[in-house]
């Protein structure tokens, strides 16, 4: 069981908004920047949002990050087939670990 | 370009031992901090373990704690992970990743399996 808890799945429709959650807690999301990664089917992950919010170079502005609290979320505007992936949020804890949620399954409709 | 490839992978009977090694180019390797992240089949993903740009600094998850050892070789540009009293659940694939500060983990490689079993 993640320490960090994100929904199993989510779906949407092309062209749709869809955001995924990721809730900790005071010792890791609370005090602490949060990155997601993408991984697409048989790849390794990517980095897709860093320090909350930052996007790398190379990631569609379609893709964004918010932090509240002990809470993230990412959102994927103008929703692609390309998207369909697992997603993962991630965030140091101050019990000198760090911590992945479990992951959401993105399905494009 | 940077690249991550590691090697060492394999099976590997419960209670036995294996050494990963990570070959690092295309970045000064010394100036980063590195890290290993596992995936079980079909699972979500793992930190394993973090070693700082000198390697003065080591971390590793609790799951792993006493039974694996990461290191690094920056004249060789080389991370490695030496992982003692393998059990089943540490089945998984094993994936280097550069990571700029804590938890950002910029790029990552290809990763290698490990299976645990008799």
């Amino acid at each position: 069981q993640s320490v960090l808890t994100q929904p199993p799945s989510a779906s949407g429709t092309p062209g749709q908004r869809v955001t995924i959650s990721c809730s900790g807690s005071s010792s890791n999301i609370g005090s602490n920047y949060v990155y997601w990664y993408q991984q697409l089917p048989g790849t390794a992950p990517k980095l897709l949002i860093y320090r909350n919010n930052q996007r790398p170079s190379g990631v569609p502005d379609r893709f964004s990050g918010s932090k509240s609290g002990t809470s993230a979320s990412l959102a994927i505007s103008g929703l692609r087939s390309e998207d369909e992936a697992d997603y993962y949020c991630a965030a140091w804890d101050d019990s000198l670990s760090a911590l992945f949620g479990g992951g959401t399954k993105l399905t494009v409709l | 370009e940077v690249q991550l490839v590691e090697s060492g992978g394999g099976l590997v009977q419960p209670g036995g031992s294996l050494r990963l090694s990570c070959a690092a180019s295309g970045f000064t390797f010394s100036s980063y901090e590195m890290n290993w992240v596992r995936q079980a089949p079909g699972k979500g993903l793992e930190w394993v373990s973090y070693i700082s740009s000198s390697g003065s600094t080591i971390y590793y998850a609790d799951s792993v704690k006493g039974r694996f050892t990461i290191s690094r070789d920056n004249a060789k540009n080389s991370l490695y992970l030496q992982m003692n009293s393998l059990r089943a659940e540490d089945t998984a694939v094993y994936y280097c990743v550069r990571g700029v500060t804590l938890c950002y983990f910029d790029y990552w490689g290809q990763g290698t399996l490990v299976t645990v079993s008799s």
